[in-house]
């Protein structure tokens, strides 16, 4: 089974700083992608970026960039310019391909400060 | 485009009863999922489906939950009895079928249901 870490539990960052959030996955899958998506305390998740293994370029989304390097089995999320309505739980999620299915890491809490 | 919906969006029950979840997804999507979420962790995966057939249910405590999707389209979860330890938010979410040679298609959630059992 895929397995997918998030080792920082929670991160304080200073507004308009930016900062990365760590993601590590471990696939024996060719084809794959890693998704990350944002959750406030409303509850819902939100969709930020998407990366597949095939991709040539690192994606990016106004904000949002995914550094990812395959080699390294890692997928971090860059946000720029931190907002204070950035603060919220961030979670990585490998898709698997043959099957449809997503599987989440333990997550990231930002915090903001002003 | 209308997002998930689910109902009800909190629920507080004892333990040993019985409660059900509801799900309508985004109009064409064909695979449903539900995932559980405890306090602090990150969304497990429950039961995906892929119309109205059952893609993977690994993760299903079958003795006590089950899940349907008639038609292919809403879908409810029901969990009898409920235990402590299912105390939790239960997300739906939905996405359409990958178009071939594509990467992904993103899962969009619903707001979940929140369960407490007392």
């Amino acid at each position: 089974a895929q397995k997918i870490t998030q080792t920082q539990p929670g991160m304080f960052v200073q507004e308009k700083e930016a900062v990365t959030l760590d993601c590590t996955y471990d696939t024996s899958d060719p084809s794959y992608g890693l998704f990350w998506y944002k959750q406030p305390s409303s509850g819902e998740m939100i969709f930020l970026i998407y990366q597949g293994s095939y991709d040539q370029q690192n994606a990016t989304e106004g904000r949002y960039s995914l550094n990812f390097q395959k080699a390294r089995k890692s997928a971090n999320l860059v946000i720029s310019a931190s907002q204070l309505g950035d603060s919220a739980m961030y979670f990585c999620a490998f898709f698997r391909a043959a099957g449809n299915k997503l599987t989440f890491g333990g997550g990231t809490r930002v915090l903001v400060k002003p | 485009e209308a997002g998930v919906a689910q109902s009800p969006r909190y629920k507080i029950i004892e333990k040993r009863q019985s409660v059900a979840f509801w799900c309508n997804p985004i109009s064409g999507h064909a695979t449903l999922y539900w995932y559980q979420q405890i306090l602090g962790q990150g969304p497990k995966l429950l039961i995906q489906f892929q119309n109205n057939g059952v893609v993977d249910d690994s993760q299903l405590p079958k003795d006590r939950f089950s899940a349907e999707r008639l038609k292919g389209v809403d879908s409810t979860l029901k969990i009898q009895p409920a235990k402590l330890e299912d105390s939790a938010v239960y997300l739906c979410a939905s996405s359409s079928l990958p178009r071939v040679g594509s990467g992904a298609n993103v899962l969009t959630f619903g707001a979940g249901s929140r369960l407490t059992v007392l």
